[in-house]
């Protein structure tokens, strides 16, 4: 049982590049979403998904688009990487069923990122 | 604005002491508290959670504290060991909205001193 899988785990961009931030789950899941994790400044909401097809915008999305066009995947792009943009990326997901609407997220192993 | 708050930053405690962090909440809406571990290298796990219908819960020698009124809750480390130095986060969300956020805290860095 995989889990929730990230890929690349580590990646060093130059100002301006682009690329995107894999992120796959075999569970199911219905609910996807992607955090960023700062020293100091705790995990912090970019995008969810709360199905294939519907995306929504986080606490700090500029900067980053997202799309869900299966319920096993949820890639996030970065179309023109800046210093700002270097940070810990998590992928996490959990199942959306009316009765435990809201339980446990299950977190990828996270990729790190550096922009030069 | 910051809707979840979480203090200390940091914390050392010695081995067989109690581990305290505490959080803090604005919005009356959340009504879903977990807690969070995340060892390094490691994403986050679910440690333990609280619905506000109950002012405690404990499981093993992790308890949660919740207090409505003041919308603070807090989790106690009893007995606390080497193996749980590791970064606590808080978190908050509506349990039943359909388009929900998890929102975390800024989180707790904890080293157990032997």
């Amino acid at each position: 049982n995989a889990g929730v899988t990230q890929t690349p785990k580590f990646q060093v961009l130059k100002t301006g590049q682009s690329m995107t931030l894999q992120c796959a789950q075999d569970m199911n899941h219905e609910y996807m979403s992607w955090y960023r994790q700062d020293p100091g400044m705790g995990l912090r909401l970019i995008h969810y998904s709360v199905g294939a097809g519907i995306t929504d915008q986080g606490e700090v999305p500029n900067g980053y688009n997202v799309s869900r066009s299966t319920t096993e995947d949820f890639p996030l792009r970065l179309l023109s990487a800046a210093p700002s943009q270097t940070s810990v990326y998590f992928c996490a997901s959990r199942p959306r069923t009316a009765a435990v609407a809201n339980e446990k997220l299950f977190f990828g192993s996270g990729t790190q990122l550096s922009v030069l | 604005q910051q809707q979840v708050k979480q203090s200390p930053q940091s914390l050392i405690v010695q081995k067989g002491g109690i581990s305290i962090i505490n959080c803090a909440y604005e919005n009356t809406a959340f009504d879903y508290f977990p807690w969070y571990q995340q060892f390094p290298g490691k994403g986050p796990a679910l440690l333990i959670a609280i619905r506000p219908d109950v002012s405690e819960k404990k499981e093993g020698r992790f308890t949660i504290s919740f207090n409505k009124s003041a919308k603070q809750f807090s989790l106690h480390i009893m007995d606390s060991q080497p193996g749980d130095s590791a970064t606590y986060f808080c978190a908050a969300s509506e349990r039943y909205s359909s388009a929900s956020k998890i929102i975390f805290g800024s989180g707790t860095r904890l080293s157990i001193r032997p």
